[in-house]
């Protein structure tokens, strides 16, 4: 079992619509949760993160973290074409796991 | 969020010969800088987790006498890849984490190596 597991996608909604980006881990002692942007042949771009079971809302992103269920989610509210990427999920413990990423696709 | 910075962005050398890439954090220390490579269409791979003042840790399968690492500073890190071949050429990435929860990590804009 990987440490972290997210679906590959692709992953298409339309312009407007909220996409939905999932991610579990294994790893119960856990403590923070990241995602991560990625565009095609660029590096990574620290978009959010979050530690505390609930929600955290930053603009048009909502991070959503369930420990108990050790799931961690990624709503992208009014997704628009520059949403298009890969969306990674990484989680710190005593080190830091990355998932494989989501590509998304925001179709106009 | 914080700014990483890598030098070169974009590197073409010839096949034996050696090649440097810098990482720097430009706003905070950083203990731990990680270097990772990612080829077209895949997941980032993580090579080596470098420690200021001490030898990096490898990742298995990672030739350490090949990609030398070298964390002189609280804001610099080096991978220098040694007698490089084709097949090394790919995307080099490297990133620093902060030592403060929530430990994030900052990625550095990338270093692009063809090597011919």
């Amino acid at each position: 079992q990987k440490e972290v597991e997210q679906n590959s996608g692709p992953l298409s909604v339309p312009e407007g619509a909220i996409a939905s980006l999932n991610c579990t881990y294994s790893d119960r002692g856990s403590q923070s949760f990241f995602w991560y942007r990625q565009y095609s042949g660029k590096s990574p771009e620290l978009i959010m993160f979050i530690y505390s079971n609930g929600d955290k809302e930053d603009g048009r992103f909502t991070a959503q973290l369930n420990k108990a269920s050790q799931y961690v989610s990624l709503l992208i509210r009014d997704s628009q074409p520059s949403d298009s990427a890969t969306y990674l999920c990484a989680v710190f413990g005593n080190q830091f796991y990355f998932g494989t990423g989501t590509s998304l696709t925001v179709i106009p | 969020g914080a700014v990483v910075s890598q030098h070169p962005s974009r590197v073409i050398c010839k096949s034996g010969t050696s090649v440097k890439i810098e990482c720097r954090s430009l706003d905070f220390q950083a203990t731990t800088m990680f270097w990772y490579r990612q080829f077209p269409k895949k997941s980032l791979m993580l090579m080596a987790t470098s420690n200021e003042g001490s030898k990096a840790t490898y990742e298995q399968g990672v030739e350490k006498d090949k990609f030398l690492i070298n964390h002189a500073s609280l804001t610099l890190s080096t991978l220098t890849v040694t007698s490089a071949h084709p097949e090394d050429s790919s995307f080099y990435i490297c990133s620093a984490k902060r030592e403060a929860f929530p430990y994030e990590q900052y990625f550095g804009p990338g270093t692009r190596l063809t090597v011919t």
